[in-house]
């Protein structure tokens, strides 16, 4: 069974400061890892996937197989970036192809 | 391209009764997935659809169920509703599987 667990349920920081979204999982084969956020009052939308190694809005994310994690961070926070965010899963065979999601972080970026 | 299209965006229903969701998935897309969303349990997998077919399925009880039209339009039905079953529900798109484009979703309250 694949598990992602993400273990804060809140982030509070100040504009400018770093941040570390922190997201383990649990798999044995080789799983697609992904960020997902949501905005206040939008939809759910992809921040950014494991294959593809880029840079979103400032936000990296490095899989990290020997951890089995994938955290998210980010140099220098800015307010808009205040949201939820959830880390996501896929396997990589037949019925563990699915997303699974983990709790999800509010993220909350002050002034 | 317009986005995922889900509808009804609002729902009220009554114990026993049920309900059909529907889902409008990106021009393309042939992959369609479901999710239920609620605070205590985050993000949970229902089933997913590709090619009119269900390609996987989560655990949730047989009063779930779902189908793919031809056009990749999909529909979630949940009979005998219960008051446990109120909830923000979700559907996905993607063209195989891989990242997934979300719906505003469908906010089900059961009274």
């Amino acid at each position: 069974a694949q598990r992602v667990t993400q273990p804060e349920k809140l982030l509070s920081v100040f504009k400018g400061a770093p941040v570390e979204l922190k997201c383990n999982y649990s798999y044995s084969g080789s799983p697609e890892l992904f960020w997902y956020v949501q905005y206040s009052r939008q939809r759910l939308q992809l921040l950014l996937r494991h294959i593809s190694r880029e840079s979103i809005k400032g936000f990296t994310a490095d899989l990290n197989k020997g951890e089995t994690s994938f955290h998210l961070k980010k140099p220098f926070a800015q307010e808009e970036d205040s949201a939820m965010y959830y880390c996501a899963l896929k396997g990589d065979t037949g019925a563990n192809s699915k997303l699974t999601f983990g709790k999800g972080i509010t993220l909350s970026v002050r002034p | 391209k317009a986005g995922v299209t889900q509808t009804p965006r609002y729902l009220i229903k009554t114990r026993g009764q049920q309900v059909t969701l529907s889902c409008s998935p990106i021009s393309g897309h042939r992959s369609v997935s479901w999710y239920q969303q609620t605070p205590g349990q985050g993000l949970q997998f229902l089933f997913e659809y590709f090619s009119e077919t269900q390609r996987n399925k989560g655990n949730f009880p047989g009063r779930f169920s779902g189908r793919q039209f031809s056009n990749s339009r999909s529909e979630m039905n949940v009979s005998t509703l219960e008051l446990g079953d109120s909830a923000l529900y979700l559907c996905a798109s993607s063209l195989r599987g891989e990242t997934a484009f979300f719906g505003q979703g469908t906010r089900l309250t059961v009274v």
